[in-house]
C-alpha cells in the first residue's frame, strides 16, 4: 500500500512568489494535515482538511492557504513568499474515527527553499 | 497559551543503554502520539495512546499516557545505532479538534 506522497520534493522561490505543495493521502484516508517544520524545530500544525473542507486552522496568516479535492487528494499554497516561510512542509493523512481524527501518518515532505 | 514540553533536548548514549524521555502538557489530552523522523524524512509513527493509564509497547520501545492525561512517557530499551534520530512527542487537546501539538523533539545519539 503507498503511503502519504508528495510533491515536489523541492522547491526554490523567491521573495514575493507564489509556492504550491500537493499530497496524496493514504487509499482510503479522507483527513489530510498540513505542516510547517522550520530547520531545528519541531512541527507546526497548519492546516486539516477533511471530507473536502477545512476542519481546523493553526495560527499562520492568511497567506497560507490551501484546498481537498473530491479524491482526498491536497495542495497547500503560500502566497506573497518571505524568506521565514523556508521550511520542510509535510503532509499526514488519517481515517476518521468516530473519536475524531485517527492516527496520522506523514509523507516525506516538500523542502521549501525562500531566497 | 497552551504549552507542550519535551525533554531532554537531547540524549548521547551508548549502545545497550535504556533510554527515556517525556513531555508534559498544560492541558488535558485525549491523544498522545509518539513519532521519530530521520534526517531528510517525514515523522513516522512508532506507538498511539487513547487512553489515560494505557501502557503500551512495540518491539523495544514502550510508551505510557499519564493519569492525569498531561504527560506521557516513551522508553527505548537496550538501544542500538538504528535507533538514532529525533524522537517528538504529539497530542491533541479536547478543545482543539484535529490539530496535533508537537513537542520540540528529543534527538538521540547512539555511540558504539
Amino acid at each position: 500500500e503507498a503511503g502519504v506522497t508528495q510533491s515536489p520534493t523541492h522547491l526554490i522561490k523567491t521573495r514575493g512568489q507564489q509556492a504550491t505543495l500537493r499530497c496524496s493521502p493514504i487509499s482510503g484516508h479522507t483527513s489530510v494535515y498540513w505542516y510547517q517544520q522550520a530547520l531545528g524545530l519541531g512541527l507546526q500544525f497548519l492546516l486539516w482538511y477533511d471530507e473536502g473542507e477545512e476542519r481546523n486552522r493553526g495560527n499562520f496568516p492568511p497567506r497560507f492557504s490551501g484546498r481537498q479535492f473530491p479524491n482526498y487528494s491536497s495542495e497547500l499554497n503560500v502566497n506573497a513568499l518571505e524568506l521565514e516561510d523556508s521550511a520542510l512542509y509535510l503532509c499526514a493523512s488519517s481515517k476518521r474515527t468516530k473519536s475524531g481524527p485517527g492516527e496520522l501518518f506523514f509523507g516525506e515532505g516538500s523542502r521549501l527553499t525562500v531566497l | 497559551g497552551q504549552q507542550l514540553n519535551q525533554s531532554p533536548q537531547s540524549m548521547f548514549i551508548q549502545e545497550g543503554e535504556d533510554v527515556s524521555m517525556n513531555c508534559t502538557s498544560s492541558s488535558i489530552f485525549n491523544t498522545w502520539l509518539w513519532y521519530k523522523q530521520d534526517p531528510g524524512e517525514g515523522p513516522v509513527l512508532l506507538i498511539a495512546l487513547y487512553k489515560a493509564g494505557e501502557l503500551t509497547s512495540n518491539g523495544r520501545l514502550t510508551a505510557q499516557f499519564g493519569i492525569t492525561r498531561k504527560d506521557s512517557f516513551l522508553n527505548i530499551s537496550a538501544s542500538i545505532p538504528s535507533d538514532v534520530g529525533i524522537y517528538f512527542c504529539a497530542g491533541q487537546y479536547t478543545d482543539s479538534w484535529g490539530k496535533l501539538q508537537f513537542g520540540a523533539g528529543t534527538q538521540v545519539v547512539v555511540t558504539p
